[in-house]
Formats: C-alpha cells, structure tokens, sequence
C-alpha cells in the first residue's frame, strides 16, 4: 500500500440499503476526513478524525457515520441510502489536523444510489 | 456564511501564462491552499500561504493579501498537461477546509 486507498473504486446501491466505504492509509497519520464532491459544488467535509480514538462532524454529516479504532483506517457508513448521496467520496488525511499540513487524498469512491 | 469564490472555467493558450483568482469570507483565517485535479482523479496539493505576499514553486506561484480575502494561482509557461481544476481551500477558525468549488482550465495548442 502508498499513500491512502478506498474501496470500492465505485458501486451502485439501491436506496435504503446499507453500505460502508472503505479507507486506509499507510502513512502513520494523524487526522483522517471523508468528503463528497458533487458537480458545481466545493468539497464538503462529512466527518473527521484528528486522532485515533476521536471523531467529529463536519459540514454534511447527516446520513452518514464513522469510526476510528486505529491510526491506518477510517470507513464511512451509510445506514440506509438515499438517492442525494449520489456523489464521489474522497478520503484524506494528514500528519497532523492543522496549520500547514496539506492533505493527501485517496482515489475515490464514486457511488451511485437508485 | 462561508463563501468561497473562484471563476468556474478559463481558457488560455499552451505557452502562456494564466492566473486563477480567489476570494475568500470565512470565520477565521488559519492559511490557504491550492490543489489541482485531472477529471477523473483525486486532488493534488499544489501549494500552501498563510502570510501576505508571493510563494513559488517552479511554474507555479501563489499569492496571498489577508486584508483583501484574496489569493491567486500563477500558471507559467503553461503546457497542456496543466489542464484541469484548480481548487481553492481556506483553513477556518475550526482548522478545518472550507472549499470552493474550482475552476476548470483548459489549454489550447
């Protein structure tokens, strides 16, 4: 593994069924973040993690949750999919949850929910 | 609110040199950063200011005025593998990145 992976690389759900995405990384980061990224639209944080062990909500958290219980992986859940979470999901994360530290980002996920 | 504004597309020429543009209004102001992204893949850090004034890299500088909520992205020499989006993002009072949502490049030959 280099740098952050996810899984899958795109899936199509039916609505209300659940699904988690996959990510991990293998650079001993600290901080952790899930986004969606939708057509005229900026990134949007969903959650974050600044630390193994601890979780926060970001910008669009609804419908989705996460889970930290390691430094390497960060999955995102959706418990029942609805068909406005059609997006591509990017995870990321950094060495540490400030200042300069640029972010690395995975390849993304793009899901599709009929 | 948070708002972040850049032009949605431009245009410019293989050989160029073209700046991208970014005003900023956010609760707080902990440094900004640009990234590129090819369609289709994931964004790529490109550069990062936090105090006023110009920091190069290469072909590409980036400008920063905190007093004006300004930014922007220089493109020299441009070549056509620059073709792509060019994201701004700003560090707010939270330390988390508020994005705008791009600005699409294309190069001609």
């Amino acid at each position: 593994i280099a740098g952050i992976t996810q899984a899958p690389t795109s899936q199509i759900l039916a609505a209300g069924r659940r699904m988690t995405l996959r990510c991990t990384q293998d650079m001993r980061h600290n901080a952790m973040y899930w986004y969606r990224q939708d057509l005229g639209l900026g990134l949007r944080l969903i959650h974050y993690s600044n630390t193994a062990g601890t979780t926060g909500k970001g910008e669009v958290p609804d419908g989705y949750s996460v889970s930290r219980a390691n430094t390497d992986d960060f999955p995102l859940t959706l418990a029942s999919a609805v068909p406005s979470q059609t997006s591509v999901y990017f995870c990321a994360s950094s060495a540490l949850a400030g200042a300069g530290n640029e972010q690395f980002f995975g390849p993304g996920t793009r899901l599709t929910v009929l | 609110g948070q708002n972040i504004d850049q032009p949605t597309e431009m245009t410019a020429t293989e050989g160029a040199i073209v700046q991208i543009n970014c005003t900023y209004q956010t609760s707080g102001f902990n440094g900004l950063f640009w990234y590129q992204q090819h369609a289709g893949e994931a964004p790529t850090f490109l550069s990062y200011n936090v105090l006023d004034g110009l920091e190069e890299k290469g072909r590409f500088s980036s400008f920063l005025s905190r007093s004006k909520g300004y930014s922007y992205l220089l493109l020299k020499e441009l070549q056509m593998k620059d073709s792509a989006s060019y994201l701004c993002a700003v560090r707010d009072s939270n330390y988390q990145l508020i994005w705008g949502a791009g600005t699409k490049l294309i190069i001609k030959p």
